[in-house]
């Protein structure tokens, strides 16, 4: 069982609607992460939270929105998005963001955008 | 070139047979690598940390050549549930970004 717990773990959703994913971890990391991930390719890095502030945006387009309301939680807000956003987003952590500290990854919010 | 390169396979295994593959970068001042498994529409699982005198978890063996840039693992014993996608990840001098191989496939067969 993953210790990073991600909802929902399926999301179907129009063009013209606005959603939230939620990620959430009790293992007191303290940096947490947003990757999007398309079929046979790896994550790709779109968020880095750090002691609760956002420390790296990957050039993400602004209708992805994360937001982290304290060191347990984090949300990707969703609005107005393409077909092509459609792919499975992971949350990870980490215990901090320096070079020792492997991801722990939740199991995915499989979105389709319609 | 890729930072993070690996062989995509698929390697095709027999079931208790013993398995290798690398994954190379290029980042010569990388400091941290790790070995994770994905299985199909999972999420990626984290296997080993791959330390610079090498290291072994059970049936698993990791490697680091800093002089060539490569990182190794080998399966030993393969096992039908050993069959997934797997994947190299670096750390390098960007704080808290990871650098991930495209994964190397093995299917374990009876």
């Amino acid at each position: 069982d993953t210790e990073v717990t991600q909802t929902p773990k399926h999301l179907v959703m129009g063009m013209t609607n606005k959603k939230s994913l939620k990620c959430e971890q009790h293992m007191g990391h303290r940096a947490m992460y947003w990757y999007k991930q398309k079929a046979k390719k790896p994550p790709e890095l779109m968020f880095v939270y750090s002691y609760e502030k956002l420390s790296i945006n990957e050039s993400v387009p602004s209708r992805f929105s994360p937001e982290c309301p304290n060191s347990s939680l984090l949300n990707l807000h969703l609005h107005a998005l393409q077909p092509e956003d459609s792919a499975l987003y992971l949350c990870a952590s980490s215990q901090d963001s320096s070079y020792n500290s492997p991801l722990h990854f939740g199991n995915g919010t499989r979105l389709t955008v319609t | 070139r890729k930072e993070v390169e690996q062989d995509p396979g698929p390697f095709n295994v027999p079931e208790g047979a013993t398995v290798a593959f690398n994954c190379t970068y290029s980042n010569s001042a990388s400091q941290s690598f790790f070995w994770y498994r994905q299985d199909c529409r999972k999420e990626p699982k984290l296997l080993m940390s791959v330390y610079s005198s090498g290291n072994e978890d059970g049936r698993f063996t990791a490697q680091l050549n800093r002089a060539s840039q490569y990182i190794s693992l080998l399966i030993r014993d393969s096992k039908l549930s050993d069959s997934a996608t797997y994947l190299c990840v670096v750390k390098g001098d960007s704080w808290g970004k990871l650098q991930f191989g495209a994964g190397t496939q093995v299917v374990v067969t009876p």
